[in-house]
């Protein structure tokens, strides 16, 4: 079961910034909270990941809520290429299960031109 | 540095055949997972493999199997093909003691059943 909850989809007019939202209460302590992005008949690609402290790297920003129950992807200006549908994910490990991701249906992103 | 690599890219069967479906994880990692994703819905957990072996499978039936070969390259096998088993099957690699736990993903096998 998807342990995050995501808007369905977002419209963006290009070269705006853009803030996906993700809620996730039930996150524990070392849930690794990680984005991907996924475009049409493609793989998913890794685009962030984080845990506690607010990341940046050259394709986005994530900002972290305090309590963890929340966090919100940043894409500083957004391209066509970036219509994409976005995925919030928590990582969840065990000895018995790995690295265990949870997929939601994730936020489909328009951008316009 | 490759990324993950999957073959074949497309694959249409019918219903009660068999395939299988292959997967080579980037260097150095010792993780596979695979996932299944059917049109327009999002990533079910298939199963994980690491070190040769099976380590966890996700809600789906024995006819879903596989295995991971001493260069950590994995298959997909899936039995008695159903008409619902038509989807985009995911391979991910990562390394098996991260912490972060990030998986890289391949581009994908689309499997049509008719």
């Amino acid at each position: 079961d998807a342990k995050t909850t995501q808007p369905n989809s977002m419209e963006s007019n290009e070269e705006e910034p853009v803030h996906l939202p993700c809620n996730h209460s039930t996150i524990s302590g070392t849930d690794y909270i990680h984005w991907y992005r996924q475009l049409p008949s493609q793989g998913p690609e890794y685009v962030i990941h984080g845990l506690t402290s607010n990341v940046n790297n050259r394709m986005a920003s994530l900002a972290i809520a305090e309590d963890r129950k929340s966090s919100t992807l940043i894409l500083h200006r957004a391209t066509l290429r970036d219509a994409a549908v976005y995925y919030c994910i928590l990582r969840e490990y065990s000895t018995n299960t790995g690295n265990q991701f949870y997929f939601g249906t994730g936020t489909s992103l328009t951008v316009i031109p | 540095e490759a990324g993950v690599t999957q073959s074949p890219t497309h694959l249409i069967k019918t219903r009660g055949q068999q395939v299988t479906l292959r997967c080579s994880p980037i260097s150095g990692h010792t993780s596979v997972y695979w996932y299944q994703q059917a049109l327009g819905l999002g990533l079910q957990f298939l199963l994980w493999y690491d070190e040769g072996e099976e380590r966890n499978r996700g809600n789906f039936p024995p006819r879903f199997s596989g295995r991971q070969f001493p260069n950590y390259s994995s298959e997909l096998n899936v039995n008695a093909l159903e008409l619902e088993d038509s989807a985009l099957y995911l391979c991910a690699s990562s390394l098996r003691t991260g912490r972060v736990g990030t998986q890289y993903f391949g581009p994908g096998t689309r499997l049509t059943v008719l």
